[in-house]
């Protein structure tokens, strides 16, 4: 159960992107289409904002959007938002006989 | 709509047991595998355990293995952790969550403060 690797912090302005990148390995990531990525604000319930991979529930902006490559999914946010300042953590499914495996999170700045 | 609401939480001794409820509204309960999570102090999310909707299979993380015991009843839609020998490092807030290879919904989550 070795966790996914994420950057610890990223930043952008107001109104830019910016893209936050999660590595796994052929067993996790690698193997299954169902990495979901959580925004995270301290003291609140996380948040599904992408779930199997790209897809966004209702009522997720658009400026959300993820995608993968192999063993790495990747986040990016366009037009950074104050309120999008948060941790923000992905997952994926690693089989039908154990947990999942959670990305150590990344905690992004609006400048 | 739907809704999650934990408790259980407190603070004590190394060693002790401690049992988290988590009460479920708003969707058909017995129809979802549920979860445990945590967040300790300054650290990210872990998984602690999943039980299918039926309570048929159990996974626990390595960390709470032989430790913890995970349980429902669909009558009262109600999840359970039961955490037993409790150590310093299981201090965190502990969530619960709805669903198994997309987890969509959580709790507000319950703190438990282990210390001596």
């Amino acid at each position: 159960q070795s966790a996914l690797t994420q950057p610890p912090s990223a930043s952008g302005s107001p109104g830019q992107s910016v893209t936050i990148s999660c590595t796994g390995t052929s067993s996790d990531v690698g193997a299954y289409n169902y990495v979901s990525w959580y925004q995270h604000h301290p003291g609140k319930a996380p948040k599904l904002i992408i779930y199997e991979v790209s897809k966004r529930p209702s009522g997720v902006p658009d400026r959300f959007s993820a995608s993968k490559s192999g063993n790495t999914a990747s986040l990016t946010v366009s037009g950074l938002q104050a309120e999008d300042e948060a941790d923000y953590y992905c997952t994926s499914h690693a089989g039908n006989n154990t947990l999942g495996v959670f990305g150590g999170g990344t905690k992004l700045t609006v400048l | 709509q739907v809704q999650l609401v934990e408790s259980g939480g407190g603070v004590l001794q190394p060693g002790r047991s401690l049992r988290l409820s988590c009460a479920a509204s708003g969707f058909s309960f017995s129809d979802y595998a549920m979860h445990w999570a945590r967040q300790a102090p300054g650290k990210g999310l872990e998984w602690v355990a999943v039980i299918w909707y039926d309570g048929s299979n159990k996974y626990y993380a390595d960390s709470v293995k032989g430790r913890f015991t995970i349980s429902r009843d669909n009558s009262k839609n109600t999840l359970s952790l039961q955490m037993n020998s409790l150590r310093d490092e299981d201090t965190a807030v502990y969530y619960c969550a709805k669903g198994w290879r997309v987890v969509d919904v959580w709790g507000q989550g319950t703190l438990v403060t282990v210390s001596s």
